[in-house]
C-alpha cells in the first residue's frame, strides 16, 4: 500500500506569515498533486508535478517535487485568510489510482 | 454549468436500509471514480469506471454496487446500511486513466446512518 504522509496535521497562522506543508512517502510516484478542499465542498485541483525537482508557482503558492519523486511540499507566502482550507497531496500510480495523504488543516487568522 | 454534480447532498436514513448516490459529469472524461472521506478527512479510493468499465474495485463490501449506465454517469448503490457507512462520498472524474491525478469533484454526499 502506498502512504503519502502530511506535516504538521494542523496549521494555525496568522494572516501575513509564511508556511511550508509537507507531503512524504516511501514509494515513487508517476505524478503529484495538491488539492484544497474547503468546508462542504469537494477537493479542488492546484497543481500537477511530473519530473523530479519540477518547482511550479501559482501566486503566492510555490510546490516542489522531490528529485526522487517520492515526496512534495507546498510554501505558501503571507498567508491569507482566503488560503484557509484542508491541503491535500494526492500521487498517482500509472494503474489509474490516486492515493490521497492524510491531510493539513491551515488556519490564517485576519 | 457544474461540473461534475452528484444527489442527494445530504442523507439520512436508519440502519439496513437501501439507498443510492447518483453523479454525472459534463467535462466529457472518459474516467469516474467513488471515493470516500471519513471523519478524519481522510480521502480513499472506492471504485473506478473508464468508458463504462469497472477499472478499481479497492475491497469494498458488496453493499456497495457501483453502476455506470454511460460513461458520463456513475451511481453508487449501497444495501443494508450500517452505522460505519456514515461518511462524505465523493463522486470525481480525470480525463483518462493516464490523468487519473488529475480529478474533478463533485460537492459530496454526507450520508449519515442512524
Amino acid at each position: 500500500t502506498q502512504l503519502l504522509e502530511q506535516s504538521p496535521q494542523f496549521l494555525s497562522i496568522q494572516e501575513g506569515e509564511n508556511l511550508t506543508v509537507y507531503c512524504n512517502s516511501s514509494s515513487v510516484f508517476s505524478s503529484l498533486q495538491w488539492y484544497r478542499q474547503e468546508p462542504g465542498e469537494g477537493p479542488v485541483l492546484l497543481v500537477t508535478v511530473v519530473t523530479g525537482g519540477e518547482v511550479k508557482k501559482l501566486k503566492r503558492l510555490t510546490f516542489q517535487f522531490g528529485d526522487a519523486r517520492k515526496d512534495s511540499s507546498l510554501h505558501i507566502t503571507a498567508a491569507q485568510p482566503g488560503d484557509t482550507g484542508l491541503y491535500l497531496c494526492a500521487g498517482a500510480s500509472n494503474a489509474g489510482k490516486s492515493t490521497f495523504g492524510d491531510g493539513t488543516t491551515l488556519t490564517v487568522k485576519p | 454549468d457544474t461540473a461534475v454534480s452528484q444527489t442527494p447532498k445530504y442523507l439520512v436514513t436508519q440502519m439496513g436500509n437501501d439507498k443510492s448516490i447518483k453523479c454525472e459529469q459534463n467535462l466529457g472524461h472518459d474516467t469516474m471514480y467513488w471515493y470516500k472521506q471519513d471523519s478524519k478527512k481522510f480521502l480513499k479510493i472506492m471504485f473506478s469506471y473508464n468508458n463504462k468499465e469497472l477499472i478499481i474495485n479497492e475491497t469494498v463490501p458488496n453493499r456497495f454496487s457501483p453502476k455506470s449506465p454511460d460513461k458520463a454517469h456513475l451511481n453508487l448503490h449501497i444495501n443494508s446500511l450500517e452505522l460505519g457507512d456514515s461518511a462524505v462520498y465523493f463522486c470525481a472524474s480525470s480525463q483518462d486513466l493516464t490523468t487519473a491525478g488529475e480529478l474533478f469533484f463533485g460537492e459530496g454526499s454526507r450520508l449519515t446512518v442512524l
